[in-house]
């Protein structure tokens, strides 16, 4: 079955820097690859996604690349806030959707005043 | 328009016995998927019903089920309760079309097991 390989586990970064998180995965067939941002105590939320047939996806200060050919893809956060702060989840599927998504274990991204 | 709704928020069960959780998707969702989360091991896919099917199964023991109604609300039960089934059970519903895939999460199910 498919793995997700995700890191770091923790990021700390000062305001304003940016941040990057980078996560593998494992099978080819994989073709949807979700980000979400879980705070303390509640739900995860989704804040970005890409599929197999797009190398870039921008939103506002995220951004999404993959590369296919080596199986990673990576979440680009500029200009970090202090409510950034959170656990980011990657994801993939080989589904084309969100059943049967492998999450990585998490980053835990905390940003400095 | 309301989101996924998950009951009850918080359960303290004994080993050796049954629990029923239970998920509402979004209004005109038909899919409903359940994760286990721990801290240990992250979120991990446990099945996905569609239609009242079951459509994929994660790697879970047997006991580990769930069901989907008509109303495309959702059950899951765990049987002969273990110390390490304690986590945090959310369940996740979309419209699983071509163009619309994206996933809501409920707040999730907190079960202790004792």
């Amino acid at each position: 079955g498919e793995n997700v390989e995700q890191h770091p586990s923790t990021l700390s970064v000062q305001e304003g820097d940016s941040a990057v998180i980078k996560c593998t995965y494992s099978d080819s067939a994989s073709n949807y690859f979700p980000w979400y941002k879980q705070e303390l105590g509640k739900r995860p939320q989704l804040i970005i996604d890409i599929r197999s047939n797009v190398g870039e996806k921008k939103d506002q200060r995220i951004a999404v690349t993959l590369n296919k050919t080596a199986k990673h893809f990576s979440l680009h956060i500029t200009e970090t806030q202090p409510e950034d702060s959170a656990v980011y989840f990657c994801a993939a599927s080989a589904k084309g959707g969100a059943d049967g998504l492998t999450f990585g274990k998490g980053t835990h991204l905390i940003i400095q005043p | 328009k309301a989101g996924v709704t998950q009951t009850p928020r918080y359960l303290i069960k004994t080993r050796g016995q049954q629990v029923t959780l239970s998920c509402s998707p979004i209004s005109g969702h038909r899919s409903v998927s359940w994760y286990q989360q721990t801290p240990g091991q992250g979120l991990q896919f446990l099945f996905e019903y569609f239609s009242e099917t079951q459509r994929n199964k994660g790697n879970f023991p047997g006991r580990f089920s769930g069901r989907q109604f008509s109303n495309s609300r959702s059950e899951m039960n765990v049987s002969t309760l273990e110390l390490g089934d304690s986590a945090l059970y959310l369940c996740a519903s979309s419209f699983q079309t071509a163009l619309n895939t994206e996933a809501f999460f409920g707040q999730g199910t907190r079960l202790t097991v004792v």
